[in-house]
């Protein structure tokens, strides 16, 4: 089956630094990631749209130039959290489906939960 | 817009059954249902296509009616390890936006 690696699971950083979230798709080739945060107990937001060789497509009240996302190639898209503070807290998941699968289901990595003191 | 999801917690005995609903606004391609452990990724259960469709998985299944844009998850003779959040995926074009989530918690 479809595998979605995440790396880091954990992190820990000091307000105002910055934090890269990596996230691969290792048995098949991604053009589409999506990636969503999760507040505790609360559901899934999508954040963003990561497309691969283009510019991601931001949902309404993220900030494209605080959450940079790079999909430089088919297997890997980072999350780059800039300047981070304590509110950026949370848990980070990218997901993806495996490509010309009509209607396949999304594949999460393992998440990465990011505290910022 | 997000699904909204119905119950959005329900306690159970090992054995019971329980009815988890999803009710979206737009119109749907299709509904996807995870379930989701503390601390961990979600986990996809099923997907549902077409209109009245109804899919199972051991004791877990489920029914869409798209003419409502609706879904409804069953789980049956339940189990300690169905314990979770569960989630419903409403798919009206690329992307899913998932409901609000549904907490269960199974006890002995």
């Amino acid at each position: 089956g479809a595998v979605v690696s995440q790396h880091p699971s954990r992190v820990i950083c000091k307000s105002g630094t910055s934090v890269k979230i990596e996230c691969r798709s290792l048995d098949f080739q991604a053009t589409t990631m999506f990636w969503y945060r999760q507040f505790p107990k609360q559901s899934l937001m999508l954040m963003a749209t990561s497309n691969e060789g283009s510019k991601a497509t931001y949902e309404q009240g993220v900030e494209k130039d605080k959450f940079l996302i790079n999909h430089a190639s088919l297997t890997l898209s980072t999350l780059t959290v800039t300047s981070a503070h304590p509110e950026d807290s949370s848990f980070y998941i990218c997901s993806a489906r495996a490509p010309r699968v009509a209607n396949s289901p999304l594949h999460f990595g393992n998440g990465t939960r990011l505290t910022v003191t | 817009q997000q699904p909204v999801q119905s119950p959005q917690a329900v306690i159970l005995r090992e054995g019971e059954d329980a009815v988890i609903n999803c009710s979206s606004s737009k119109a749907l391609y299709s509904v996807h249902w995870y379930r989701q452990k503390h601390g961990e990724a979600p986990v996809f259960l099923m997907i549902l296509l077409k209109g009245g469709e109804q899919k199972g998985h051991d004791k877990i299944s489920a029914s869409f009616n798209e003419k409502k844009q609706q879904s409804s998850l069953y789980l049956t003779a339940s189990q300690l390890s169905y314990s979770g959040t569960y989630f419903c995926g409403a798919n009206a074009g690329n992307m899913l936006t998932f409901g609000g989530g549904t907490r269960l918690m199974v006890k002995p």
